[in-house]
């Protein structure tokens, strides 16, 4: 079936370091969205993108969507604790003609203080 | 405005038995779906609900069934609960597209 995918699952970082996750689909994606799960927490809505090629910041946190809107990648500049967390993409993929917002697989991250 | 509701918070149940889960979506806000979240297999869609009618379902058994009420209030039912149905069971509410959810506390499950 249509996935999701994202590396790495797992990415452990000393505080100060950047972090990097990629998300893959199978499908190409008319937006994708990217959601942060704090450890015991539910998955909370940071960002979406829409345009091929779309750079997005938010304070430290760089969102791209690829050029063919099928891949996507969050980059943490200067981690701190606060970001200790999951991180999902999401995209809307079409099911016998609704859609559905499939998650990827997520990335844990943890901070080396 | 109040966030998403689900209730109860944490429930323990016996193999064979049934369950319902209540959520309680944004006001205004008229689909919820549903995802079950385990270590191994991540955040996967169960079904969504708009405007009382289920307009999507993944891939679950029918033991996995949900409704939702004229308030856009949504239940979801397990029955014939297996072990492997532990989970933590997560309700999301938009306005209606696939996009922005807001997502509920979750309703851990554990079947012993």
């Amino acid at each position: 079936g249509q996935q999701v995918m994202q590396i790495p699952q797992y990415q452990h970082v000393q505080e100060g370091e950047d972090f990097t996750t990629y998300c893959n689909s199978s499908t190409t994606l008319s937006n994708i969205q990217w959601y942060k799960q704090r450890p015991g927490g539910h998955p909370v809505f940071l960002i979406q993108l829409v345009k091929s090629g779309e750079v997005k910041k938010q304070k430290r946190l760089t969102f791209q969507f690829g050029e063919a809107k099928k891949n996507s990648s969050l980059h943490i500049t200067a981690t701190q604790t606060t970001d200790v967390g999951t991180y999902f993409c999401a995209g809307p993929i079409s099911n016998f003609g609704n859609e559905k917002l499939t998650f990827g697989t997520g990335t844990r991250l943890t901070i080396i203080p | 405005k109040a966030g998403v509701t689900q209730t109860p918070r944490y429930l323990i149940k016996t193999r064979g038995q049934q369950v319902t889960l209540s959520c309680s979506p944004i006001s205004g806000h008229r689909s919820v779906s549903w995802y079950q979240q385990t270590p191994g297999q991540g955040l996967q869609f169960l079904f969504e609900y708009f405007s009382e009618t289920q307009r999507n379902k993944g891939n679950f058994p029918g033991r996995f069934s949900g409704r939702q009420f004229s308030n856009s209030r949504s239940e979801m039912n397990v029955s014939t609960l297996e072990l492997g149905d532990s989970a933590l069971y997560l309700c999301a509410s938009s306005t209606g597209q696939a996009v922005g959810y807001t997502f509920g506390s979750g309703t851990r499950l554990t079947v012993v």
